[in-house]
């Protein structure tokens, strides 16, 4: 099976716009969750979408949202950004259906905001 | 909510070296992933281990959740295994991972 995949892979914009991002789980995968890394604060959770529905959500402001598809492909939208927001996004993907489980991750979006 | 530590923070091998990274967190869970975050920056899957002893190669982690903590054992290291190592548990319904800081690894030739 195809793993995780994620685009655009690197992505450079600047305060004040917006940016979209892709994650295609793997196939029959239902499950998908958003990540942020920074230096920082480490790995944090964003949100969690499962047929076409959030099913969980994490501590980050409205500027950050997420949305499913019927194919299970997400994306995940950061409006107005800001120099805080460059980070690297990661999705995972698991079935979603048997409670917690082994999550697989996808290669990463490195997103620079200048 | 739950905390996840990791240690040690930093690790410098020598290659062939044996190591410990432990993963402590507060609640119990039932579930605990450990990562290896290659240079590139992806997750890779190491192990899926709620509990007891998994072995895959030269590296195996146990996990005692009654004492609320895991460890991973690399043996042999070599110098692809270099990178930052995370453990992750679950919170709440669903799919929320809480991870830990990490272990940087370093493996020297």
């Amino acid at each position: 099976k195809a793993g995780v995949t994620q685009t655009p892979r690197y992505l450079i914009k600047t305060r004040g716009q917006q940016v979209t991002l892709s994650c295609s789980p793997i196939s029959g995968h239902r499950s998908v969750s958003w990540y942020q890394q920074t230096p920082g604060q480490g790995l944090q959770f964003l949100f969690e979408y499962f047929s076409e529905t959030q099913r969980n959500k994490g501590n980050f402001p409205g500027r950050f949202s997420g949305r499913q598809f019927s194919n299970s492909r997400s994306e995940m939208n950061v409006s107005t950004l800001e120099l805080g927001d460059s980070a690297l996004y990661l999705c995972a993907s698991s079935t979603g259906t048997s409670g917690p489980e082994t999550q697989y991750f996808g290669p990463g979006t490195r997103l620079l905001v200048l | 909510g739950i905390q996840v530590e990791q240690s040690p923070p930093d690790l410098i091998l020598q290659e062939g070296a044996n190591s410990t990274l432990r993963c402590n967190f507060s609640d119990s869970v039932n579930n605990l992933q450990w990562f290896h975050q290659n240079p590139w920056g992806q997750l890779i899957n190491l192990f899926y281990i709620p509990s007891g002893t998994k072995q895959n190669g030269r590296l195996s982690a146990t996990t005692v959740a009654t004492e609320r903590y895991s460890l991973l054992y690399i043996s042999s290291s070599q110098t692809t295994d270099s990178g930052v190592y995370f453990c992750a548990v679950p919170l709440e319904y669903g799919n929320k991972l809480v991870f830990g800081a990490g272990t940087i690894l370093r493996v020297k030739s």
